[in-house]
């Protein structure tokens, strides 16, 4: 079935630290690929995205991602996460520029 | 900026009663979207729209419909609410293929949380 996974539901990384949130799809061709933030009590923000190109995206807040066809996966990166970074993270397929799937989520604590 | 507003942030209802929410963006997209979010299990697609009287059916359409009568607005109803539709509920616009440079990307607003007792 055709499908987006995110294998970590929670993840805890300290102040300062490099943070790397998985994502996997399994659709056919490649989608268009997102990554969207939801900070407590808000709506989704987009971090980033891709359609095609370089497959090293830059978004906003210092966060990346890289699109890996050879193992549908769009994992997302931060070099050195900051307390504000504590939210919910969604990865995103569009698998026919029609509509939107979202995987279940990652939560991100930062500790002090 | 973009922006999508939702009706309310936070609503109780009854089960039986029946629940409008309500969602206006302002940047004249063409495309809206409901979609439920639930712990563990993401967004779900309930309904979206493509433009004014039009709808088709996510995911998850049961217990739900769904009316835009201004291109601005995109109301989701629960026709007879039930403890199962205790969740919190998204709204997003897109703009249509006019606009390819962001023609994928979803606008969301703050979610109503919604509580059916």
């Amino acid at each position: 079935a055709q499908s987006v996974t995110q294998p970590d539901i929670h993840i805890t990384v300290s102040e300062g630290a490099s943070l790397e949130l998985r994502c996997n799809y399994s659709y056919g061709a490649t989608p268009y690929l997102f990554w969207y933030v939801q900070s407590p009590g808000q709506g989704l923000q987009l971090l980033l995205k891709y359609f095609s190109g370089d497959t090293l995206v830059q978004g906003i807040k210092g966060f990346e991602a890289e699109f890996k066809r050879s193992q549908s996966s769009f994992n997302l990166r931060k070099p050195s996460v900051h307390w504000s970074d504590a939210a919910e993270y969604f990865c995103a397929v569009d698998p026919n520029n029609n509509d939107m799937r979202f995987g279940a989520g990652t939560r991100l604590t930062v500790k002090p | 900026d973009v922006k999508v507003t939702q009706s309310s942030r936070y609503l109780v209802k009854r089960t039986g009663e029946k629940v409008f929410l309500e969602c206006v963006q302002d940047m004249d997209h063409e495309n809206m979207f409901w979609y439920r979010q639930d712990p563990g299990l993401g967004l779900r697609l309930i309904y979206f729209s493509y433009d004014v009287k039009m709808k088709e059916k996510g995911d998850i359409p049961e217990g739900y419909s769904v009316s835009r009568e201004k291109k601005e607005r995109f109301s989701l109803i629960l026709e007879s609410a039930s403890t199962n539709q205790t969740s919190m509920y998204l709204c997003a616009s897109r703009p249509g293929q006019g606009f390819m440079s962001s023609y994928n990307e979803q606008f969301f607003g703050p979610g109503t949380r919604l509580t059916v007792l």
